[in-house]
């Protein structure tokens, strides 16, 4: 069983803050880190597929970086807006695997 | 828009009762997976199908059947579910199985509630 964790399970900011929210995901045997979006009501969309140790992606104010060695990955959002309110997931796939494994995901609340 | 297509949205059903869950995908992708979200629990992998072959059974109970006719389809037949079954299906495809190095493509889910 793969354990992948983050942190925290809830987080609430005022507009304009910035934030970070971490994975964790074990160390051995990494092939990929997939981070995701999912807004209530609406289908989980991908924001990263990160592969490379030291990985550091960007997706207009949203920012990852990826740490295969210590097994955790740091997504970041720059002066958050109310429309970046939604649940941050990250999943884990390992080099024997088949399939994703997600963690129970990050609720970004952002108020006005 | 993500290219899957789940119906229903919402399902009550008895426990007695037979449905069936569908999800359709036309973005030429082989491989396709069946996840369940109950309350407050991650996203758990339920069924993986590459090629329109089953590949992975999470030890799901035999009350829940899947069926992939062709590799843009995939069914989720229920029958005789308990109330905690109640929870959100949500159905993904990749181009290959497991995501591997591309991202996966979710439907918007079944919100299921058995009584």
């Amino acid at each position: 069983i793969l354990n992948v964790e983050q942190s925290p399970q809830s987080l609430h900011v005022q507009e304009g803050d910035s934030t970070n929210f971490t994975c964790s995901f074990p160390s051995s045997n990494f092939y990929a880190l997939h981070w995701y979006r999912w807004e209530t009501a609406k289908s989980p969309e991908a924001l990263f597929v990160m592969t490379l140790n030291g990985d550091e992606k960007k997706k207009g104010r949203i920012s990852a970086t990826l740490n295969t060695k210590e097994g955790y990955s740091y997504l970041y959002i720059k002066g958050s807006q109310p429309e970046d309110s939604a649940t941050y997931l990250c999943a884990f796939i390992n080099n024997a695997g088949n399939m994703l494994t997600f963690g129970g995901g990050t609720r970004l609340m952002v108020k006005p | 828009e993500t290219g899957v297509t789940q119906t229903p949205r919402h399902l009550v059903m008895g426990m007695t009762n037979k449905k069936s869950l569908k999800c359709e995908q036309h973005l030429g992708h082989n491989a396709m997976y069946w996840y369940k979200q109950s309350a407050k629990k991650p996203l758990e992998l339920m069924f993986v199908y590459n090629f329109k072959e089953q590949t992975e059974n999470n030890s799901v109970p035999s009350r829940f059947s899947p069926e992939c006719p062709n590799s843009s389809h995939l069914f989720l037949h229920l029958h005789t579910l308990q109330p905690e079954d109640s929870a959100l299906y949500l159905c993904a495809s990749s181009p290959e199985q497991g995501a591997r190095g591309t991202e996966a493509f979710f439907g918007q889910g079944t919100r299921l509630t058995v009584v």
